[in-house]
């Protein structure tokens, strides 16, 4: 089955406690990106991949990072998490080309104390 | 910039009503447009989209049709179920990297 797996569904951590949320995706798809979900914002863009190896920042980037090794894998880290971003998060995948959707994981409900 | 205003919510109707969630963008160029549906504890899926002017996308009897004149994407649907029940989603791809998304708009159907 076509998917994108995240990894942990929910996790609860304290402030300064280095975390990585894994994203997983079996559609050979070039394009990965990591949003944030706030009451009242909609998504915002964290990073995106393009393909492996490059990486790039979207619009609310500060306090991430995320690398991508595997055309697969696209993990996203939190070197040292604080309350603000406590967030509903989620990883897409999708092929090249501005008329391909967005297909989504589950998410991942951090957070951070 | 590329924006995108979509109305607010929460949305309350009865079962068979008709619905209307209005969806307006801002872009330069010909941007393809979506809509994507988030049901409780998952992840938003494609619900429909539209690749260039007046273009309607369909599907599970929701529609929208894309209005360049307007510059709308208004999602309707003739007779709404209580499984329709959820957050909906307007956005836009102006690009290959680029995907921008209203705020969403809450969608509650009472029996």
């Amino acid at each position: 089955e076509a998917q994108v797996t995240q990894n942990p569904r929910y996790l609860i951590t304290v402030t300064g406690k280095k975390l990585t949320v894994t994203c997983s995706q079996n559609m050979n798809h070039e394009y990965m990106s990591w949003y944030r979900q706030d009451p009242g914002l909609g998504l915002r863009q964290i990073y995106y991949s393009m393909n492996v190896e490059v990486t790039d920042k979207g619009d609310v980037p500060e306090g991430y990072k995320v690398s991508r090794k595997e055309k697969r894998n696209f993990p996203l880290i939190l070197e040292s998490p604080s309350p603000n971003q406590t967030s509903l998060y989620f990883c897409a995948s999708k092929r090249t080309g501005d008329n391909s959707p967005l297909h989504f994981g589950n998410g991942t409900r951090l957070t951070v104390t | 910039g590329n924006s995108v205003t979509q109305m607010e919510g929460p949305v309350t109707l009865s079962e068979e009503a008709f619905l209307t969630i209005n969806c307006t963008y801002t872009a330069t160029g010909y941007p393809s447009l979506f809509w994507y549906v988030q049901y409780p504890g998952e992840g938003l899926q494609l619900l429909l989209k539209a690749t260039k002017a007046d273009d309607k996308g369909s599907n599970k009897g929701f529609e929208a049709t894309y209005r360049k004149e307007t510059t709308s994407f208004h999602l309707e649907k003739g007779s709404v179920q209580v499984s329709d029940s959820a957050v909906y989603f307007c956005a836009l791809s102006s690009s290959a990297s680029k995907i921008i998304f209203g705020s969403g708009t809450r969608l509650s159907i009472r029996p």
